[in-house]
């Protein structure tokens, strides 16, 4: 069964850069997997931030961008600001319906 | 404005039954798959299954079949994720979420429902 891989954690400080990433168990991430990446605050809904790789979902500020870098998908968070600590999920389309998301990175902001 | 609005939280006894559900608005609720997504205190998020209103087709993950049901009813634009007999392990909460048009993201979420089993 395949598994999306995301790291469990990760740190930045204010002002600094972050890429979390988002990888299969098999095989590579890909554009054609559509990844997409979301935002949840404890106890918040989850917030769509980037869709299809690269665009960013409306209101989403510029600082978070989206890409495929080696064979994983990432997300790159540039001037990182205190209200970005939060966990990210990452989600595959693998097709026919069906999505799986990753388990989560918590990133802290300190 | 698109919105979902879920049905409040509840409280189960093991071995119950429950539905509950998520109203659309907003849009023509029947031409969007509408998704449903658990996470378990302090836990991720997790894919349970999809569903299109207009014909019903549903999709579940492997994890999920068998164990819940996925339905929508399009004349009241709203879906539901129900148990015939619930679990402790089943407390999370749940969330519904809209996919996008072309298919590949989810657009928008609900605000979430809290089920809690306890004996």
């Amino acid at each position: 069964q395949t598994v999306v891989t995301q790291e469990p954690s990760f740190s930045v400080s204010p002002g600094g850069t972050v890429t979390l990433t988002c990888g299969l168990s098999s095989g590579s991430v890909s554009t054609s997997y559509y990844p997409s990446w979301y935002q949840q605050t404890p106890g918040q809904a989850p917030r769509t931030l980037i869709y299809s790789t690269n665009t960013r979902s409306s209101g989403v500020p510029d600082r978070f961008s989206g890409s495929i870098l080696g064979n994983k998908a990432a997300l790159t968070i540039t001037g990182a600001q205190a209200d970005d600590e939060s966990d990210y999920y990452c989600v595959i389309y693998m097709g026919s319906g069906i999505s799986l998301f990753g388990g989560g990175t918590k990133l802290t902001v300190l | 404005e698109v919105q979902l609005v879920q049905s409040g939280a509840e409280v189960k006894k093991p071995g119950e039954s429950l539905k509950i559900s998520c109203k659309g608005s907003g849009y023509t609720f029947s031409f969007y798959w509408i998704a449903w997504v658990r996470q378990m205190p302090g836990k991720g998020l997790e894919w349970m299954g999809i569903i299109y209103p207009t014909d019903s087709d549903t999709r579940y993950s492997p994890s999920f079949r068998g164990q819940v049901t996925i339905s929508a009813d399009k004349s009241v634009r709203t879906a539901y994720l129900q148990w015939s007999s619930l679990k402790a392990s089943d407390t999370a909460v749940y969330y519904c979420a809209r996919r996008s048009a072309d298919g590949n993201f989810f657009e928008y979420w609900g605000q979430g429902t809290l089920v809690t089993v306890s004996s």
